[in-house]
């Protein structure tokens, strides 16, 4: 139990559409990191998130977008869904900028029809 | 190449075995991380290692920071530890903390 909790379990979209997932962090984790892992490769770094800042990036496109509140929760939203977005989502949260240990959230499946 | 390397890919045991998970890396890191994703399900943290040793249960993980390599093992395994172990690291001086992640390598332990 890591103490992050991610909504929905599992989504099912058509593309061109919208999504938005959600991650609750522990209490005082200003930092949230999001990832994409497709079926069978491991996760890819999608942005991180540090006191309602965007904080770095990975290499993902505009469309994928992000949001921080000041209660630990967050969110990522995509846009313009495409049938390669199909994959695991997973946000990790970490106590502030200088901790290395991550907690990871059970992830969101998306699947993109 | 890819900056994380894990070997074995797969690993199929019987129940019992000892097992070990090797990773090693080409980068300077701060930090190296073994984590636990069981089919379909989310990623677990099992250790956040930058030097020595950590044990905790039936699980050991060794690292190495002069040869860049870490090890996890697994003493008396079980069914229920099949999943994918994945090791991902944390370059040092990168400021964002982002993680660099292995490919894992898929355990399956039969009783």
């Amino acid at each position: 139990e890591t103490g992050v909790t991610q909504s929905p379990t599992h989504l099912i979209k058509t593309r061109g559409q919208q999504v938005t997932l959600r991650c609750s962090s522990q209490s005082g984790h200003n930092t949230v990191s999001w990832y994409q892992q497709a079926l069978g490769q491991g996760p890819q770094f999608i942005f991180q998130y540090y006191r309602e800042e965007e904080n770095g990036r990975g290499n993902f496109p505009p469309r994928f977008s992000g949001l921080q509140f000041p209660n630990y929760s967050s969110e990522l939203n995509v846009n313009a869904l495409e049938l390669d977005d199909s994959a695991l989502y997973l946000c990790a949260s970490s106590l502030d900028e200088g901790t290395y240990e991550q907690y990871f959230g059970p992830g969101t499946r998306l699947t993109v029809t | 190449k890819n900056e994380v390397e894990q070997s074995p890919q797969n690993l199929t045991a019987q129940e019992g075995e000892f097992i070990t998970i090797n990773c090693s890396y080409s980068v300077g890191i701060s930090a190296l991380h073994w984590l636990q994703q069981h089919p379909g399900g989310g990623i677990v943290s099992l250790f956040m290692l930058s030097s020595g040793k950590k044990k905790h249960g039936r699980l050991i993980a060794t690292i190495n920071i002069q040869e860049k390599h870490s090890s996890l093992h697994i003493t008396a395994s079980h069914p229920r530890d099949s999943a994918v172990y994945i090791c991902a690291v944390v370059p040092y001086m990168d400021s964002n903390y982002q993680l660099i992640w292995g490919a894992g390598t898929k355990l399956i332990i039969k009783p």
